[in-house]
């Protein structure tokens, strides 16, 4: 009974590059989150999808950051021509329903050089 | 703006002594509370919660207290363990009608010692 899944677990990047992090949801959730966690901050909502859909991308910069959960596979939070300010660690969490526990992944800490 | 504060970075308490971790907010829109904990290269993990509608959720020695009007929140762990040694992390949501939407404090640092 897996847990939520999330790599790389650590990904090094330099300024202008692009990373990828990948989430798998525990098996029978269909919603994910994404999250933010700045240096010496709490959490920061970023995003939520459903299978194919983004249901709402309100915590989400405008620019350089996408998200996505396709039909197969796992959900991808894409960050464009990465920034030093970009550096943080970037948690998934999934769960059944909207208003159901959410269960979070271990995190992806990304750094740029 | 920061909607859930959690204003000790850390608290250290004897083994099987009370541990109290202080949460306030300022959104009156939320609704509902969460605390969760979280150990190092981990996830948080929820570990109870609260409506607005009460003022106390008992779950074995983890309480949480609700005082609505003071905006305020604590989690009482009786007796504290080694094992409770951790980041305690107060969550909040409700606002908007959207209760995906996790809103956290920075983290409170438990150190249990034995």
């Amino acid at each position: 009974n897996a847990g939520v899944m999330q790599n790389p677990r650590h990904l090094v990047r330099r300024r202008g590059q692009e990373a990828r992090l990948r989430c798998s949801p525990m098996k029978g959730h269909s919603h994910v989150y994404w999250y933010r966690q700045l240096p010496e901050e709490g959490l920061k909502f970023m995003v939520y999808l459903q299978k194919e859909n983004i249901i709402d991308e309100s915590g989400m910069p405008k620019e350089r950051f996408s998200a996505e959960f396709p039909k197969e596979g796992p959900s991808i939070l894409r960050i464009q021509q990465v920034v030093r300010g970009d550096s943080a660690a970037y948690f998934c969490a999934s769960s059944t329903g909207p208003n159901n526990e959410q269960f979070f992944g271990p995190g992806t800490r990304l750094t740029v050089l | 703006d920061q909607q859930v504060k959690q204003n000790s970075p850390s608290l250290s308490v004897q083994e099987g002594r009370i541990s109290i971790l202080n949460c306030d907010y300022t959104n009156s829109m939320f609704d509902y509370f969460l605390w969760y904990k979280k150990y190092p290269a981990e996830g948080p993990t929820f570990l109870i919660s609260i409506s607005s509608i009460k003022d106390k959720n008992e779950d074995g020695r983890f309480t949480v207290f609700l005082n609505k009007s003071a905006k305020h929140l604590s989690l009482h762990i009786v007796p504290s363990q080694p094992g409770d040694s951790a980041v305690y992390f107060c969550a909040a949501s409700g606002d908007g009608g959207s209760n995906y939407k996790l809103t956290f404090g920075k983290g409170t640092l438990l150190t249990v010692n034995p």
